[in-house]
């Protein structure tokens, strides 16, 4: 079946500007996760939702950064005032359910490039 | 806190010969620890994972890894290494009593050559 997929592949934007990233997930997976992945590192987690609803957001580095799921599926991270260091590749997972022993399943990311 | 560690930055290894990539971990609770490879260009992908239950673990390509409580490492292993085994591969955990963030090493390159 379909993986999961992000949208766009590569996103060039000035300093300053707004983004908005997608994800969908794999069909009737409930958790969704979003990691960032900077150059020659692992990636880093940033949010996860268990359905609608963000229940950790500890990763996210500041105000600037934001995401939803409104209907429970497709998720978008938003990020406001763009700086040249959001530069990254940033990933989205998803899994059956959140915690347990379930694994994720990565999309192949949206690489971000802040001029 | 949980974190990961990956001491090589790369592995070399001829085709056909063992392959061992190294991971060790710290967490507070008990640990469920992954292995993901990427490919350039690609997004992660899942190779096996240790839950519980028996400590060695098998997974997709031919990969297994092996959980060692004591010493706190989950070492990824192939008996006979492919070129096609040629990338980036990153070990995972998830503290089980912490949330479900997975925290990743930084990462090690294996290079296979024929």
């Amino acid at each position: 079946g379909a993986g999961v997929s992000q949208t766009p592949s590569n996103k060039v934007t000035e300093k300053g500007k707004y983004v908005e990233l997608r994800c969908d997930p794999i069909s009737g997976h409930t958790a969704l996760y979003w990691y960032r992945q900077s150059l020659g590192q692992g990636p880093e987690f940033l949010i996860y939702f268990q359905g609608t609803g963000a229940a950790d957001d500890s990763g996210l580095p500041n105000d600037r950064f934001f995401a939803v799921r409104p209907e429970g599926s497709v998720s978008t991270l938003k990020i406001q005032r763009t700086e040249r260091g959001d530069s990254a590749v940033y990933l989205c997972a998803s899994s059956l359910r959140a915690g347990g022993t379930y694994e994720q399943y990565f999309g192949p990311g949206t690489r971000l490039t802040v001029t | 806190a949980q974190s990961v560690a990956q001491p090589e930055d790369q592995v070399n290894v001829a085709e056909g010969n063992p392959l061992t990539v190294k991971c060790t971990y710290s967490v507070s609770g008990n640990p469920y620890l992954f292995w993901y490879v990427q490919y350039p260009n690609r997004g992660l992908q899942f190779l096996l994972k240790y839950i519980t239950g028996d400590n060695l673990v098998k997974g997709s390509y031919g990969f297994e890894a092996e959980f060692n409580k004591s010493q706190t490492s989950f070492h990824l292993k192939k008996p006979s290494a492919l070129v096609s085994d040629s990338a980036l591969y990153f070990c995972a955990v998830r503290d089980a009593a912490a949330g479900n963030k997975l925290t990743f090493g930084g990462g090690t390159r294996v290079l296979v050559k024929p």
